[in-house]
């Protein structure tokens, strides 16, 4: 069964600080890593995908990476901003188990 | 706006009532999914359908039933709820397995049982 695992579970960082979310996950027998973020009492919103055979993606501010073998993405967020406050949820899909989700890192950024 | 659309957005029941909830896309995708999210435990699959025609049980099928009425809409029904169900209720499509768009999310359907 796949598991992923997000840390750190919160963080809170000033204003203008670049940071890295982390995700791991226990099999590598993926088609694709997803980041979504979602706001409180909202749905999901995705942000970037990374397909197996990729090791990057970047859309402004943000990159995702992926290493398949050892089992990690990390997405990073430069020049972060109080509009980034959000939880972000990392998903791996493979064919058993479809879409399975981290529990989300909480971001605060603070003015 | 293309996407995934689901009602109700907020439903309270009582225990042993029953409700279905409802989900449409209009992106043409082949998969559709029903996730429910709690706190502590994320965002968990409940059923899905691959494709037209066919269902398949996710991780916490236990006390719900899918219907893939066409192409376009996937229900989940509730025949007895109870207070574990209380949850937030998302559908999701994506075109196929592996696609290289991902998942799309609907906003959510807001449960509380009673």
């Amino acid at each position: 069964k796949q598991e992923v695992t997000q840390i750190p579970a919160a963080l809170s960082v000033p204003e203008g600080e670049n940071l890295v979310l982390n995700c791991s996950f226990t099999d590598s027998a993926i088609y694709n890593l997803q980041w979504f973020r979602q706001d409180p009492g909202k749905g999901l919103t995705s942000l970037l995908l990374i397909q197996s055979s990729q090791r990057e993606q970047t859309s402004g501010r943000l990159n995702a990476s992926l290493d398949k073998s050892s089992g990690r993405s990390t997405l990073y967020i430069a020049a972060s901003q109080p509009g980034d406050s959000a939880t972000y949820l990392c998903a791996v899909e493979t064919s058993g188990s479809r879409l399975t989700f981290g529990e989300g890192t909480q971001l605060t950024v603070n003015p | 706006n293309a996407g995934v659309t689901q009602t109700p957005k907020f439903q309270v029941l009582k225990t042993g009532q029953s409700m279905t909830l409802q989900c449409a896309q209009d992106m043409n995708h082949n998969s559709m999914y029903w996730y429910r999210q709690d706190p502590g435990m994320g965002l968990r699959l409940i059923y899905y359908s691959a494709s037209e025609g066919t269902t398949d049980k996710g991780e916490v099928p236990n006390g719900y039933n899918v219907s893939r009425l066409n192409k376009r809409e996937f229900s989940l029904r509730l025949e007895s709820a109870a207070p574990s169900q209380t949850s937030v209720y998302f559908c999701a499509s994506s075109e196929a397995l592996g696609s290289i768009y991902g998942y799309t999310f609907g906003s959510g359907t807001r449960l509380t049982v009673v």
